[in-house]
């Protein structure tokens, strides 16, 4: 994942707006790859996923795009809502390891 | 049904100090994870259990331990704590092993005075 630091990147929108959050990876050899939702006094919650094989997955009200070539996982969220307002953390792992990685985090706030 | 319960939520322990962490996992997971939460080093991995038996292991130094029961229940130890031992300590299980929808739970917030 990407480099932790003591600031996790912010992005604010407007609530109905669509919200894009971005994610690099580092390790080329992952396949596998989770974008989890953490909400404050609560542990990481899934949101979804996607295997190396696919470039993009979609679910209720989220997309997640893949593109191997940049090493370079998004994140979108449809109609951002005031409950989404939370920490989003992309996670890589390979099928060999038994760990997750995760990058350091954004912290998404919807604005009124 | 109960979702992944870690105990206690919050712990002050001194410098030196040994502390043991619980968790239990949803019933029937049989893999528990455990990671460690900082705002400087993010989530990490510190090991994880499947079946009682310790299957993968993080960069972390000895001080820190886990066992796997028979229950699937998992705890974690950290010995001769250190202020840099502060952290959000959290457990996930899965059904199986090499898993990764995980389910986390709400953490142990441990701080070291």
């Amino acid at each position: 994942g990407e480099s932790v630091g003591l600031h996790l990147p912010t992005l604010s929108v407007q609530e109905g707006d669509n919200s894009i959050i971005n994610c690099a990876y580092s390790n080329s050899a992952s396949d596998y790859f989770i974008w989890y939702k953490q909400e404050s006094g609560k542990g990481p919650q899934f949101i979804i996923d996607i295997r190396s094989n696919m470039d993009k997955r979609q679910g209720q009200r989220v997309t997640v795009l893949l593109n191997k070539t940049v090493k370079h996982l998004s994140l979108q969220i449809a109609a951002t809502q005031p409950g989404d307002s939370a920490v989003y953390f992309c996670a890589e792992a390979t099928g060999s390891a038994r760990q997750l990685t995760f990058g350091s985090g954004t912290q998404l706030t919807v604005l009124p | 049904k109960a979702g992944v319960t870690q105990t206690p939520r919050y712990l002050i322990k001194t410098r030196g100090q040994q502390v043991t962490l619980s968790c239990s996992p949803i019933s029937g997971h049989r893999s528990v994870s455990w990671y460690q939460q900082t705002p400087g080093q993010g989530l990490q991995f510190l090991f994880e259990y499947f079946s009682e038996t310790q299957r993968n292991k993080g960069n972390f130094p000895g001080r820190f331990s886990g066992r796997q029961f028979s229950n699937s229940r998992s705890e974690m130890n950290v010995s001769t704590l250190e202020l840099g031992d502060s952290a959000l300590y959290l457990c996930a299980s899965s059904l199986v092993a090499n898993n990764y929808g995980y389910t986390f739970g709400s953490g142990t917030r441990l701080t070291v005075v």
